[in-house]
Formats: structure tokens, C-alpha cells, sequence
């Protein structure tokens, strides 16, 4: 079962504008991880937040956590066609396991 | 090697026949994971290994999923008598350190078809 829950499903938005995606998830967390998939291809990591830490940056992208909430958001800013992809949130819940449990998913698209 | 290595890239079974995907990991990475991520959906956890030793099976998802890493790299995950159910995509995944307190590095994937 995924742990993670993302929204929105699908997001279009023209080239230059700002993309928000956000994750909810269930239980208590060790660190949350977002991840981008282009179609056909495997997982790239983003980024990596632990759950001490309320926000982070990397480029174009921002990563702020709420654990009150248990929630999530990414933020790519001046958004390019070459972002369109899959975005995925990822935790490791704070439990002894070692399973990095992955949300359903937003499918992002660019338009030039 | 530059990156995970998963093979074969694309894999057609009958029903009912044995099938084996290979990963090579990243060189001197310690934790290894395989996903099975269907069709527009999140990957799923399949199982996870520290080295050699298998820590984590419990998202294989019936006794025809086989899973080993007997020199702590090279993993193969075996699945025997194919169902058509199991059509997805495997994703095998290695990490630097244990559990996944470091990003995880995936290959591009298997896509297996079983008809």
C-alpha cells in the first residue's frame, strides 16, 4: 500500500509559471524524499528533507515540510517544458523499517 | 558503472513461464531495493537488501517472487509461473548507506509483459 498521497493528480501550466504539488501521509516520519520520473525512465531524486528540517532549496525547487499535518509541497519555480514528468513524494517512516514508501503521484506538463 | 543497471529492458513472457530481471547497483553501494510500480501509479516495495542479506521481504507479493544478492551487488528477482497480474514495471534502486537515509539511485527498469 502507498503511503503517500499527492495533489493534484495531473497539473498543466504554461512555461515560466510556478508548480506547486503537494503530499499527505500517514504516519510519524524519519525524512520525506521527492523524486521525478520521465516517462519510460527510472526515479530521480529531488530532494531531501528529514523531519527536523521545515523547508528546503535546490535550484528552482523548494521543499517545505509540515509533520503537524503530516504534509508536504514542492514548488518548481519558473517552470520549464523540460520539467514536465512525474513527481513523487517518498517516506521513511520514523520506525525501525527500511521501506521508502512512495505516493501515488503528480503528472506535471509544460507547455513552450 | 555510471548508474544502476537493470536488464533486460523489456521482457515478454507466456503465462506461466519463469522469469529473471537482473540489477547491477551502483559500485560500493551498500543497500539495494526492487519496486514493482504499475501503470501510472507510485512504485511499490517489494523487497530490500543490506549487502547480502535480504532485511525485508514482506512486499514480495506470493512465493512466486524470489529475490538474491549473494555477493552483495549483483541482485536477480526471480518470478516463477508468470501471471498475467504480474505485468508491471520492476524497478531495482541502490543507496549509498543502510535503509534509505540516503537518496536512492534507480535504474531505468524492466518492463515485463506476461500474455
Amino acid at each position: 500500500s502507498q503511503q503517500g498521497e499527492e495533489d493534484p493528480q495531473a497539473l498543466s501550466i504554461q512555461e515560466g509559471e510556478n508548480a506547486t504539488m503537494n503530499c499527505s501521509y500517514k504516519t510519524s516520519i524519519n525524512n520525506l524524499q521527492w523524486y521525478r520520473q520521465n516517462s519510460g525512465r527510472g526515479l530521480v531524486h529531488l530532494i531531501l528533507i528529514r523531519s527536523n528540517e521545515r523547508e528546503k532549496h535546490s535550484g528552482r525547487l523548494r521543499v517545505t515540510l509540515d509533520t503537524s499535518k503530516k504534509s508536504s509541497s514542492l514548488l518548481i519555480t519558473a517552470s520549464r517544458a523540460a520539467d514536465t514528468a512525474s513527481y513523487f513524494c517518498a517516506t521513511l517512516p520514523s520506525v525501525n523499517t527500511d521501506k521508502l514508501i512512495f505516493g501515488t503521484g503528480t503528472r506535471l506538463q509544460v507547455f513552450p | 558503472g555510471a548508474g544502476v543497471s537493470q536488464s533486460p529492458r523489456y521482457k515478454v513472457a507466456k503465462r506461466g513461464q519463469d522469469v529473471a530481471l537482473r540489477c547491477d547497483p551502483i559500485s560500493g553501494h551498500v543497500s539495494l531495493f526492487w519496486y514493482q510500480q504499475a501503470l501510472g501509479q507510485g512504485p511499490e516495495f517489494l523487497t530490500y537488501f543490506q549487502n547480502e542479506a535480504q532485511l525485508d521481504k514482506s512486499g514480495l507479493p506470493s512465493d512466486r517472487f524470489f529475490a538474491e544478492r549473494p555477493e552483495g551487488s549483483v541482485s536477480t528477482l526471480k518470478i516463477q509461473r508468470t501471471q498475467q497480474e504480474d505485468s508491471a514495471v520492476y524497478l531495482c534502486a541502490s543507496s549509498f548507506r543502510d535503509r534509505a537515509l540516503w537518496p536512492l539511485h534507480f535504474g531505468n527498469g524492466t518492463r515485463l509483459t506476461v500474455t
